[in-house]
């Protein structure tokens, strides 16, 4: 069966640039959430997706980062314009069903210059 | 708020030395807790997970009891491999309103195991 599917694996760009990562969560779930891990911060939560959603985007860092989910198949976190202080891995993970384990992404690694 | 406490990393052991992890949190209502593992390059995947008091997770050796009065859920294991090296996450899962649920990470334990 396949996993949760992200793209692309490594990202590396320019300070200032438009950045789009990509999700496809597990066929029939319908909760997704993105989290970003840094060796300074661990692993935090940004925003999470109910039914196509968006149900709690409090731990997205600024006006800069916005998520879509424009059907239960896929989703995307963009970050416009990029700075340095955003290279993380980003993680997309999705669940069926309430309080049930989420199944995480292999992350994307987004290196920012 | 909910929190989750593990215990600071790292932790370096012997080949078939005894595990323990110490993982506790704080939480309204009644949580599902969950023990993540990550290895190397990888995504967190789940490890074992108990959704109510005196539940006992377990899988590949390692064991988890949910355990209420002392609001904690520690992760053993027996003997561990070289391969069982990896970072630790212990979670919980609460309600964040209405049917939607979300969860929350301790800092992760960094384990490595020597031959």
């Amino acid at each position: 069966d396949a996993g949760v599917i992200q793209s692309p694996r490594h990202e590396v760009t320019e300070m200032g640039q438009e950045v789009t990562l990509r999700c496809k969560p597990i066929s029939g779930h319908n909760s997704l959430f993105w989290y970003r891990q840094t060796m300074m911060r661990g692993l935090e939560l940004l925003i999470y997706f109910n039914n196509n959603v968006p149900i709690d985007d409090s731990g997205m860092p600024e006006d800069r980062f916005s998520a879509k989910m424009p059907n239960a198949s896929f989703s995307t976190l963009k970050i416009q314009p990029s700075e340095p202080r955003d290279s993380a891995v980003y993680f997309c993970a999705s669940s069926l069903g309430q309080g049930i384990a989420q199944f995480f992404g292999p992350g994307t690694r987004l290196t920012v210059l | 708020g909910d929190s989750v406490t593990q215990m600071e990393g790292p932790v370096t052991l012997s080949e078939e030395a005894f595990l323990t992890i110490n993982c506790t949190y704080t939480a309204t209502g009644y949580p599902s807790l969950f023990w993540y593992v990550q290895y190397p390059g990888e995504g967190l995947q789940l490890l074992l997970k108990a959704t109510k008091a005196d539940d006992k997770g377990s899988n590949k050796g390692f064991e988890a009891t949910y355990r209420k009065e002392t609001t904690s859920f520690h992760l053993e294991k027996g003997s561990v491999q070289v391969s069982d090296s990896a970072v630790y996450f212990c979670a919980l899962s609460t309600n964040s309103g209405g049917s939607n649920y979300k969860l929350t990470f301790g800092k992760g334990t960094l384990l490595t195991v020597n031959p």
